[in-house]
């Protein structure tokens, strides 16, 4: 079983439409969580942490359940710029391990 | 300021040669890492640094693979008696502190093909 799980895609959404991704995770003891976003040919940049208690950004949200050991990310009011790969990453910080963990990466394709 | 900074952008190599790869970290960034980023894959861990020292290289594949950070700020990643495998993007990341929750930035990647 992979250590972190995503749905691959393509998800192809029209503008404006509201968008879920779901993530899943297999370490128990993983500390902390992101959503990186990776536009073709580029590298990964950072679009949120997530937190237990669930946070928003703008129209991002994340959400965390560590019961079911699995992550959510909610696009809103979706726009043409959305359109990337979206990353799930899991930070599993055993003995000081520094390590981020990626998923393979859901692709979003957001048409006008 | 500056963001990481990685060269070459692009290196194409025969099989069986050796490479290094350059990853100038943000200015101050005491740990580094380097990740391997197959066709249609996340981001593969490979070794983080924490200023000079690799406190953790348990994602490198083989010995063919080495890294180094002697002043502790650029590291070279170091392939030797390079494979058809190997191709891949090959990104470095730094971030102000290792520890969980520190965001780590990313550089643009070096693109390998190995021949």
């Amino acid at each position: 079983r992979k250590e972190v799980e995503q749905d691959p895609g393509p998800f192809n959404v029209p503008e404006g439409a509201t968008v879920a991704f779901n993530c899943t995770y297999s370490n128990s003891a993983s500390q902390s969580f992101f959503w990186y976003r990776q536009d073709c040919r580029k590298e990964p940049k950072l679009l949120m942490s997530v937190y237990s208690s669930g946070n928003e950004d703008g129209r991002f949200t994340a959400q965390l359940n560590r019961a079911s050991q699995y992550i959510s990310l909610l696009i809103r009011d979706s726009k043409l710029s959305d359109s990337a790969t979206y990353l799930c990453v899991v930070n599993i910080d055993n003995f000081g391990n520094e390590k981020l963990t990626f998923g393979t990466g859901t692709r979003l394709t957001i048409i006008p | 300021g500056a963001g990481v900074s990685q060269t070459p952008s692009n290196k194409v190599t025969e099989k069986g040669k050796y490479v290094e790869l350059r990853c100038d970290p943000i200015s101050g960034h005491t740990a580094l890492y380097w990740y391997r980023q197959s066709l249609g894959q996340g981001p593969e861990f490979l070794i983080y640094f924490q200023g000079t020292g690799a406190a953790d290289d348990s994602g490198l594949p083989n010995d063919r693979f080495f890294a180094v950070r002697p002043e502790g700020s650029v590291s070279t990643l170091k392939i030797q008696r390079t494979e058809r495998g190997d191709s891949a993007v090959y990104l470095c990341a730094s971030s102000s502190r290792g520890g969980a929750g520190y965001e780590q930035y990313f550089g643009p990647g070096t693109r390998l093909t190995v021949t």
